[in-house]
C-alpha cells in the first residue's frame, strides 16, 4: 500500500534532550513537509524540502533541524533550543511543484509531550 | 503572507441537515485543498479544488477564485462526518497556509 508513515505515534521528551520524529513515503513524491499542529488551531509549516539534499525553513523553524539524504525521507528533530515543543506533528508530501501536483498528502502524525 | 479565514469556527447539526462551510482568502492563490481531520488527528484530503466545481459523494466544493472564497458543502450529514474541517491554500511557494478550522458535530 503506498502511503505515508510516521513513527512514533506518541513520544515523551525530558526538557534538554534531543528528539527524532521519522517520516517516510512511498509515493515517488519529490516534495516533502513538516508541520506543527497546537491545541484547537490549524497547521503551520516547520521545514519543506522539494527535492533531496535541499530543504527551506517555513514559518516557524527556530529549534528545528531537518536532512533529506534519501527521496523516501524526511526526519525532523526537536533540539532543546525549541521552547514549547509539546504538539502535535504532521509529516506531508505532494508530487512536486505544478498544478495538480501541489497536492498534499498527509501522514497519521506523532504526539510530542515534553515531561 | 497570505491570511486565511474559515466560518463558522463551531456547527452543531442533527443528522440528516445539510451544511455549507466557507473560507476566505486574501490573496492569489494556486493551490487550495479541503481536508477532514477525524478524532485521531488524521487529515483526509477532501478535495483539490483552486477554482471551479467538484462533487464527490454527499461532500462538495465551489472555489470562486476570482473572489477569493471556497465553500464546501455537506449534505445528509451523518455522526462520521464530525471533526473538524480545515481549508488551506499556497499562492506561489508549495506551503500550505491553513485557517483555524471549522469544527462540525452531528447529533444522532
Amino acid at each position: 500500500d503506498g502511503g505515508i508513515t510516521q513513527s512514533p505515534k506518541y513520544l515523551f521528551r525530558k526538557e534538554g534532550q534531543n528528539v527524532t520524529l521519522s517520516c517516510e513515503q512511498n509515493l515517488n513524491h519529490d516534495a516533502m513537509y513538516w508541520y506543527r499542529q497546537d491545541p484547537g488551531q490549524g497547521l503551520r509549516l516547520i521545514y519543506y524540502s522539494q527535492i533531496v539534499n535541499d530543504f527551506q525553513k517555513g514559518d516557524i523553524a527556530e529549534g528545528y533541524s531537518v536532512s533529506r539524504e534519501k527521496k523516501e525521507s524526511f526526519p525532523l528533530t526537536v533540539t532543546s533550543a525549541q521552547k514549547n515543543p509539546t504538539a502535535f506533528y504532521l509529516c506531508a508530501s505532494s508530487k512536486g511543484s505544478g498544478g495538480a501536483w501541489n497536492e498534499q498528502f498527509f501522514g497519521p502524525g506523532t504526539r510530542l509531550t515534553v515531561l | 503572507g497570505i491570511q486565511v479565514e474559515q466560518s463558522p469556527p463551531d456547527l452543531i447539526l442533527q443528522e440528516g441537515a445539510n451544511s455549507t462551510l466557507r473560507c476566505n482568502f486574501s490573496d492569489s492563490v494556486n493551490n487550495l485543498q479541503w481536508f477532514h481531520q477525524n478524532p485521531w488527528g488524521q487529515l483526509i484530503n477532501l478535495f483539490y479544488i483552486p477554482s471551479g466545481t467538484k462533487q464527490n459523494g454527499r461532500l462538495s466544493a465551489t472555489t470562486v477564485a476570482t473572489e477569493r472564497y471556497s465553500l464546501l458543502y455537506i449534505s445528509s450529514s451523518q455522526t462520521t462526518d464530525s471533526g473538524v474541517y480545515f481549508c488551506a491554500v499556497s499562492e506561489g511557494a508549495q506551503k500550505l497556509v491553513f485557517g483555524q478550522g471549522t469544527r462540525l458535530t452531528i447529533n444522532p
